[in-house]
């Protein structure tokens, strides 16, 4: 079944450490996004990419960074300048052509410990 | 620039109609699109209007309003199962921000 996949569900962060993480889609989508939420809060974008080695800031980046080296591909590293990294991560992806809908992997819920 | 609002919360009895509406400030706008997220879960999908007017599906429909920038979700036959988050999206060739949505409560 095509879809999105997210790794790992839970991860925990100590602190001063880099965190990765992992976004794989076989819906051979061209774009893709990562989003952060807070408890009760709404998704607000970190960074997108609208095609494979390319990517841009979203409207929280800092703390952040990308890669997209496949296009299947969107990893997450939330680095140790983020202070407060505990959120739900939310990746996501959408055709050019269906590009009114966008697919949701089930999410990464990272703490700090 | 972008802005988006939405109301934060709703709330309703079962069998009722529920509209959620949705103002938003977006470049390069082309279209509106709605999810539903349940606590704990990812969003879903639910609809989208890229012309003006009313799009119908089941029990939802959703509404769209170029000139106005305005937007809205109306939730006919409200069931318990309904209770849950819904995000306005405005759509544009590049960034997809979503509003901070509306809670909704469905009572019996």
């Amino acid at each position: 079944d095509g879809g999105i996949t997210q790794s790992p569900k839970y991860l925990f962060r100590k602190e001063g450490q880099n965190v990765t993480l992992s976004c794989e889609q076989n819906l051979n989508h061209d774009a893709m996004y990562w989003y952060r939420q807070d408890p009760g809060q709404g998704l607000r974008l970190i960074y997108y990419s609208q095609i494979v080695n390319d990517f841009q800031k979203g409207d929280i980046a800092e703390g952040y960074s990308v890669s997209r080296e496949k296009k299947e591909s969107f990893p997450l590293t939330v680095t140790s300048a983020q202070k407060n990294p505990t959120a739900f991560y939310l990746c996501a992806s959408r055709t050019r052509r269906g590009r009114e809908k966008l697919f949701f992997g089930s999410g990464t819920q990272l703490s700090v410990l | 620039g972008q802005s988006l609002e939405q109301p934060s919360e709703v709330t309703a009895v079962e069998g009722a109609i529920v509209q959620i509406n949705c103002t938003y400030q977006t470049s390069g706008f082309y279209g509106l699109s709605w999810y539903q997220q349940h606590d704990g879960g990812a969003p879903t999908f639910l609809s989208y209007n890229g012309l003006d007017g009313l799009e119908e599906t089941g029990r939802f429909s959703s509404f769209l309003s170029r000139s106005d920038s305005y937007g809205y979700l109306l939730l006919q036959e409200l069931q318990m199962k309904d209770s849950a988050s819904y995000f306005c999206a405005p759509l544009s060739f590049q960034k997809l921000v979503f509003g901070t949505g509306t809670r909704l409560l469905v009572s019996p």
